[in-house]
């Protein structure tokens, strides 16, 4: 199986702040990544597929990049609704698998 | 608008089978282009991909499962199922039903998830 390993596990911020979340896929994947955004007791969210394509309707202060092992998920100004825990997917190769996530908290 | 929406029991005893159905509106299952997910979120953990079918019935399962599992569709009624085998405790989560659409293989609409809870 791929591994995927975000990091921060958790991350502080305040609204207004540049948020940047990372993902590493243990072998290349070319660019098949996916985020997602869940808040809590809700079922997640896709915002970005294909490493950097924005899902429709997702505001454009999210952006992701990246491709091969090295992936990142911005948030340019982190607004009170980002609240949340973010997920790296990776779609390249079965089993699919996640990242452990990483929660944005309110600093 | 897509809609998915899962239903079954919210507990299962253990060593029986977990059955859930996410019935499928605002489009059709056998419209094709589309695979139909099932995944899992173990109580405050991340998130599990089970495995997913296409209309035809062609599946592919996570292999840490697949002894236990059977996904299957049911497209005169739009709608597809999850068969998990054995359960334990281990097998507690919240289970979501989802489709894989065609930008990047990404999971782009989910149902609300359903909490399984394994016990006697």
């Amino acid at each position: 199986d791929i591994q995927m390993t975000q990091s921060p596990s958790s991350v502080s911020a305040s609204v207004g702040d540049r948020v940047t979340i990372t993902c590493r896929a243990s072998q290349g994947i070319s660019s098949w990544l996916a985020w997602y955004q869940q808040k809590p007791g809700k079922a997640p969210k896709l915002l970005i597929y294909a490493a950097s394509s924005l899902q429709s309707g997702v505001p454009s202060r999210f952006s992701g990049s990246g491709s091969g092992t090295d992936f990142s998920l911005t948030i340019s100004s982190l607004q009170p609704e980002d609240f949340a825990t973010y997920y790296c997917q990776q779609t390249n190769s079965f089993p699919r698998t996640f990242g452990q996530g990483t929660t944005v908290e309110i600093k | 608008q897509v809609q998915l929406q899962e239903s079954g029991p919210g507990l299962v005893k253990p060593s029986q089978t977990l059955s859930l159905t996410c019935n499928v509106s605002g489009g059709s299952i056998s419209s094709g282009g589309y695979y139909w997910s099932w995944i899992r979120q173990l109580p405050g953990k991340g998130l599990k991909w089970i495995g997913y079918i296409y209309y035809t019935g062609s599946t592919y399962y996570n292999p840490s499962l697949k002894s236990r599992l059977t996904i299957s569709v049911d497209t005169s009624r739009n709608q597809f199922s999850l068969k998990l085998s054995s359960v334990t405790a281990a097998d507690t989560a919240v289970y979501y039903c989802a489709r894989r659409g065609d930008g990047g293989r990404a999971l782009d609409y989910w149902g609300q998830g359903t909490l399984v809870t394994v016990s006697s």
